[in-house]
């Protein structure tokens, strides 16, 4: 069974950083198949594409956060990190990690998502 | 950066109607990269449609995805209770992916 597991602090002071980790069971972070991406979603908001990540290291980012935003992929503990700076409460949001596959251009597996408070 | 424009923001029918959702590109894109989602209240969205039309793994086929160019629309022919839930349309081009603001359908 193909799971993504989202871990990190609940609650991160404004001003610091953000960190989560993604962690993948059942499918390999290093197929060329795939990209690991990172959504939010604010309170009673719609999502927000975050940024991906694919095996090699290669990173894409939201225009809107690309100055504070750095995604990592660990390919021999088969996860992959956020990391978000100078968080403010606009930061304040569910994050999910998800599984973007090529072949059909969809987020298919998602994470359950953790819930970041920046207070 | 392709905007994603959904309508309308909240759709209030019975259980058996037609659901009808509009997704609307502030560019014309490529069908292969227009995907539907399926978010239901403390849940993580799951996915409903590839390339604009396809059906993904589970989902019944009530649910169908039409469109190019700049409309696309999804459409679930007879609402089931558990089809209560917030849509999303999500475009993936140039390295960029962007998702709709969402269109909310609640029993009415």
């Amino acid at each position: 069974q193909q799971l993504l597991q989202e871990s990190g602090p609940g609650l991160v002071k404004p001003s610091e950083t953000l960190s989560l980790t993604c962690f993948v069971t059942g499918a390999s972070i290093s197929s060329s198949s795939y990209f690991w991406g990172w959504i939010r979603q604010a309170p009673g908001m719609g999502l927000e594409w975050i940024g991906s990540v694919y095996f090699s290291g290669t990173t894409y980012y939201n225009p809107s956060l690309t100055s504070r935003v750095t995604l990592s992929v660990d390919k021999s503990d088969n996860h992959f990190s956020l990391s978000l700076t100078s968080v403010t409460a606009a930061d304040t949001a569910v994050y999910y990690c998800a599984r973007w596959v090529g072949s059909s251009d969809v987020f298919d597996i998602w994470g359950q998502g953790t819930v970041v408070t920046v207070s | 950066e392709v905007v994603l424009t959904q309508s309308p923001g909240t759709l209030s029918l019975s259980p058996g109607e037609r659901a009808s959702l509009s997704c609307r590109a502030s560019q014309s894109v490529s069908r292969s990269y227009l995907a539907w989602y399926q978010q239901k209240p403390g849940q993580a969205p799951r996915p409903l449609m590839y390339g604009a039309s396809n059906r993904a793994t589970g989902i019944p086929d009530r649910f169908s995805g039409s469109g190019s160019g700049t409309d696309f629309t999804l459409t679930i022919s007879r609402l089931e209770p558990e089809d209560f839930a917030v849509y999303y349309c999500q475009h993936y081009g140039r390295a960029l992916w962007t998702f709709g603001q969402g269109t909310k359908v609640e029993i009415k």
